[in-house]
């Protein structure tokens, strides 16, 4: 149980370009996602906090026009990268959380995805 | 605020041989305390966890014991393997659940 999915795994796109990315969790009703990033050979960095039917909690420093994050519904997040970079290129990971699970503290992650920006 | 410090890698061990990473903590209240590993290009699974101190958590042969005395949770495996090759990541989370605090991680390499 808690199986958390993502689409694509690996996408590379033109710069400019925008990029959606989805996070299902498949077993659970997740009532808060959360979206990563990961640098090559680094630890993952909180980007934002969505909870299902509100607006994301953005990280400092993180621009919440570029990084769109939408959580329309209890089993699906989607993080668009609009207008894309070279230096968007990175691994984006999310996780998803739900309260009857395994107490409250525990976050299930997705297998990530490779964004790569030409 | 609430971090993880972790031993700098990368480790590289032989077969059989036996394993610690150190992770040690800073925290506000009482978080739970989790490892995570992840293997070449895939995303994190959760290797074990403790709730509360003194609790020692274990999968797969591998093992750490929540220390509320030192702030440590040290990942312990007494035989590694070759499939063990991967990074691993201490991380902490208060009850909340929307903080959740990653240490940089440890690569570790095995060799037959």
């Amino acid at each position: 149980g808690a199986v958390v999915s993502q689409h694509p795994s690996r996408v590379i796109c033109k710069s400019g370009t925008s990029v959606k990315i989805e996070c299902r969790s498949l077993d659970f009703q997740a009532t808060t996602m959360f979206w990563y990033r990961q640098f090559p050979k680094q630890s993952l960095m909180l980007m934002a906090t969505s909870n299902e039917g509100s607006k994301a909690t953005y990280e400092q420093g993180v621009e919440k026009d570029k990084f769109l994050i939408n959580h329309a519904s209890l089993t699906l997040s989607t993080l668009t990268v609009t207008s894309a970079h070279p230096e968007d290129s990175s691994f984006y990971i999310c996780s998803a959380s739900a309260r009857r699970l395994a107490g409250r503290d525990e976050q299930y992650f997705g297998p990530g995805t490779r964004l790569t920006v030409t | 605020g609430n971090s993880v410090t972790q031993m700098e890698g990368p480790v590289t061990l032989s077969e059989e041989a036996f394993l610690t990473i150190n992770c040690t903590y800073t925290a506000t209240g009482y978080p739970s305390l989790f490892w995570y590993v992840q293997y070449p290009g895939e995303g994190l699974q959760l290797l074990l966890k403790a709730t509360k101190a003194d609790d020692k958590g274990s999968n797969k042969g591998f093992e750490a014991t929540y220390r509320k005395e030192t702030t440590s949770f040290h990942l312990e495996k007494g035989s590694v393997q070759v499939s063990d090759s991967a990074v691993y990541f201490c991380a902490l989370s208060e009850i909340n659940n929307n903080d959740m605090r990653f240490g940089a991680g440890t690569r570790l390499t095995v060799k037959p």
